[in-house]
């Protein structure tokens, strides 16, 4: 069965700090999908990135960076510079190819940024 | 504009009174599914739909129907609900091709209160 942990529950930081989400996954399939959705105050889910098993390379957007490692089956997000507009609830999830309909969350990591 | 849209946003009803969660997409996604939200566990899929009249149960279906006659449709019943149904409740779409493959979508969420 898969399964994803974010060991952090809340992580609090002051404006202009960096912030490093944990998650770790587990999947018996050599083909698989890690994603990170948002969920800011407002309730609504924000799609953010989409990584697949074969594709190993770190990837950044902006503030936003990934870290993909199948060795240690991570796949850990940082904001740099964190803004009082990342304060929201970060889920990492995982899907397999062969029931790739089907999400399987980590419980969350709440982010709050400080002015 | 591509959305998820559910109906209710907001619902509180009582206990044993048949209610239903209305969602629609205008992507014309394959894949629909419904999640529930709880503190410290994430989303948990209830139901998912690989197309029209193609539905079948995720990890926590116990007390919920669905239905899916039209592509664009799938709304979320529950017959008798009790007050463990009180959570954050959302849709999703995702398509089963292209690039954006199984990347989900989701609504703005139903928040039901089961008194």
């Amino acid at each position: 069965a898969q399964k994803v942990t974010q060991a952090q529950t809340e992580i609090s930081v002051v404006e202009k700090e960096d912030v490093t989400l944990d998650c770790v996954y587990e999947t018996r399939d050599t083909t698989y999908y890690l994603f990170w959705y948002k969920q800011p105050p407002s309730g609504e889910l924000v799609f953010l990135i989409r990584r697949n098993s074969f594709d190993e390379q770190n990837e950044i957007s902006g503030r936003y960076s990934w870290n993909f490692q199948k060795s240690t089956s991570s796949f850990n997000f940082t904001i740099t510079a964190s803004q009082v507009v990342d304060s929201a609830v970060y889920f990492c999830a995982l899907s397999e190819a062969l029931n790739d309909y089907k999400l399987s969350f980590g419980a969350g990591t709440t982010v709050t940024v400080r002015a | 504009e591509a959305q998820v849209t559910q109906n209710p946003r907001y619902l509180i009803t009582v206990t044993g009174k048949k209610l239903t969660v209305t969602c629609s997409q205008n992507m014309n996604h394959e894949y629909m599914s419904w999640y529930r939200q709880d503190p410290g566990l994430g989303l948990r899929q209830i139901y998912y739909s690989m197309n029209v009249e193609v539905t079948d149960k995720g990890d926590v279906p116990e007390g919920y129907k669905v239905s899916r006659k039209e592509k664009r449709n799938f709304p979320l019943i529950l017959e008798s609900p009790s007050p463990n149904q009180t959570s954050l409740y959302f849709c999703a779409s995702s398509s089963g091709q292209g690039i954006a493959k199984n990347i989900q979508y989701f609504g703005a969420g139903t928040r039901l209160s089961v008194l």
